[in-house]
């Protein structure tokens, strides 16, 4: 069982750039998330999605797109990079029921320059 | 603002020695509060959980306390190891009209040295 599997590991974009960031899961979970970690602060929920086809908004989903046509990816894209997406971009995925754990990738380390 | 608040930032302990992370909260309601281990460069993984109704909860050399009246928390490290150095995320699950949201602490760095 892999897990939740980010891609790319690390990347560096030119502000205005636009780029996908790739998240699998194949423990066959319907929640997916996507949330940033910024230094000295806790993790943001960007973008989640209860299933194939759904998605919504977290807190901070401004310059960001999410689509989820399978139950297994979730990509995030960035249309127009800003300098203010400079962050650590984590994916997770949830089995049903309030106490079960997110499960998350190891993160996508994205710089904006 | 439902608030989660962990201290302290960060920690340096000897091999061996004992330690506890603290996590006030000002969610509520909520339903569960969650402790996470964030090794560098790695995603969180999950240690404990706790219902609002449970007041202890152990995983080996880990155990977390709960105390829902003061709405704090606790992670005590017993016979720490240079494995246990890494970042502890407190996540507390809030309770919404509609579905649930969690709230994330900014964590505490655990550095163990030997």
């Amino acid at each position: 069982n892999a897990g939740v599997t980010q891609t790319p590991k690390f990347r560096i974009l030119k502000i205005g750039q636009s780029m996908t960031l790739q998240c699998t899961q194949d423990m066959n979970h319907n929640y997916m998330y996507w949330y940033r970690q910024d230094p000295g602060m806790g993790l943001k929920l960007i973008y989640y999605s209860v299933g194939a086809g759904i998605t919504d908004k977290g807190e901070v989903p401004n310059g960001y797109n999410v689509s989820r046509s399978t139950t297994e990816d979730f990509p995030l894209r960035l249309e127009l990079a800003a300098p203010s997406q400079t962050s650590v971009y984590f994916c997770a995925s949830k089995g049903q029921g309030p106490n079960q754990p997110q499960h998350f990738g190891d993160g996508t380390r994205l710089s904006i320059l | 603002k439902n608030q989660v608040e962990q201290s302290p930032q960060s920690l340096i302990i000897l091999e061996g020695k004992n330690c506890t992370l603290q996590c006030n909260y000002t969610v509520s309601p909520f339903s569960n509060l969650r402790w996470y281990k964030q090794d560098t460069g790695r995603g969180p993984v999950s240690l404990t959980i706790m219902t609002f109704s449970e007041n202890t909860k152990s995983n080996g050399r880990y155990t977390a306390t709960l105390d829902a009246d003061t709405k704090q928390s606790s992670l005590h490290i017993t016979a720490s190891q240079l494995s246990d150095s890494a970042s502890y995320i407190c996540v507390v699950r809030e309770l919404m009209e509609y579905g649930n949201k969690l709230v994330f602490g900014a964590g505490t760095i655990l550095r163990v040295k030997s």
